[in-house]
This record gives C-alpha cells, structure tokens and sequence, in this order.
C-alpha cells in the first residue's frame, strides 16, 4: 500500500525567516508530485508539480521554490517567509502520466504559521 | 486560467435527504472532473469522477456532466452526518495543472 508522510506537521515561524517542508512517497515508484497551499477557508491553489527527477514545473508564483531530489521525495521551500505563506500546505501525489482518468491522493498537510 | 466556481457555499441538510451541490467552470476543453471530499485540518479524498457527457453513479453518489453548459453536479443520496465536510470540484485539463473550486460546506444534521 501506498503512503504519503509530510513533515512537519506544523510549524511557527517569523517573517523572513527561511523554510523547508518536506514529502515522502513510499509504495509507490515514479509518481507524479504536487504541491497545494490552502490559505484558512481559502481555495485549494496547485503550487508545483514533477513528473521527474530533477524537473519541477511551476503554477502559481507565491515566491516558493520546490525540488525533486529523489524519486521518493517533493521539498517546498523559501529563503524568506512573508506573512501571506501562512497556510496549510498539502503534498499530492498521482500515477505517472497523469491523464483524465487519475485521482490525486494527498497528504496529511502542513500547518504554517508564520508571524 | 481555468476558473472554477462552486455553489452554494454552505448547504444543510437533514439526515436521509438528498445532498446537491454544483460546480460551473470555464474550459469545454477540459479533460477531467473530480470531487474531492475534505474533513478540517485533513487533506482531500477523492470520491467520484467523470469525463464524459451523462451521468456516472457510484453507490449513494452520482454525478452529472453537460459540457455545453459548463456545468457538473454531485448528488448523495440518503445523506448521513458522517457526510458532513467541504466538498471540493477539481477540474482539469491534459496537462498536469488542476484547478480546485471554492467549495461547498456540507453538514448533514441527525
């Protein structure tokens, strides 16, 4: 069976401070990954995805960055956090290819705060 | 950029009616629709997709598809208060992008 970790679970941090959350998929090799940010009650936003190894492609510009080391594995990160990236940041995945027939599967997201 | 609205925001229902919630969104082009249920401080599930013009029905769901008018409908049936969460639209194309609707908050009431 497929598993979807995400770390932190929540964190708190102050303006310009940097940032790196984590997402690791096991059971399930070359997927494709994605990253969401959900602002509190706000619409579900596509930040990133992979396909690949090494290739990230972006959606929204939110002054994120993300990156692919390992087949496995999704980083987010930022050099300098602004209060606008509080949110809840949730990791995805799906087969590869992901076509019209593939549902995402989640993760169990990432509380920021940032102050 | 697709645009995808859902309505109505907030919907209450009473336990083992039926639950309608819909979502309109800008692209006739595009491929895929999901829903996507989610409970607080948790990450999306999917229930039930479609893609074709028509109908689809999976167990006490059913959805609705009409690429003409833009528009998709979610249905439950027999609505139970374990079915209380935000109900999400996800539209896409055949690229890898997806764009999420505003959402329907959906309580059920015993």
């Amino acid at each position: 069976a497929q598993t979807i970790h995400q770390w932190p679970v929540a964190e708190i941090k102050a303006v310009g401070s940097p940032l790196s959350l984590g997402c690791t998929i096991k059971g399930k090799s070359s997927p494709n990954l994605y990253w969401y940010w959900q602002a509190t009650g706000g619409t579900l936003q596509q930040l990133f995805y992979s396909i690949t190894v090494g290739q990230v492609e972006s959606v929204v510009q939110l002054n994120l960055s993300a990156s692919r080391p390992k087949d496995d594995q999704f980083i987010l990160s930022t050099e300098k956090l602004l209060l606008s990236h509080s949110g809840f940041y949730l990791c995805a995945w799906s087969l590869r290819d992901w076509g019209s027939s593939y549902e995402q599967y989640f993760g169990p997201g990432t509380r920021l705060t940032v102050l | 950029q697709e645009k995808v609205q859902q309505s109505p925001e907030s919907l209450i229902v009473p336990e083992g009616a039926m639950s309608s919630l819909n979502c309109t969104f800008s692209n006739s082009a595009s491929q895929s629709i999901w829903w996507y249920q989610q409970h607080p401080g948790k990450g999306p599930e999917a229930l039930i997709s479609i893609f074709s013009n028509g109908n689809k029905k999976e167990g006490r769901l059913t959805v609705y598809l009409n690429r003409a008018s833009l528009h998709v409908s979610l249905h439950i049936r027999d609505s139970q208060p374990s079915d209380s969460a935000v109900y999400l639209c996800a539209v896409s194309s055949n690229t890898n992008k997806v764009v999420f609707g505003t959402g329907t908050r959906l309580q059920v009431l015993p």
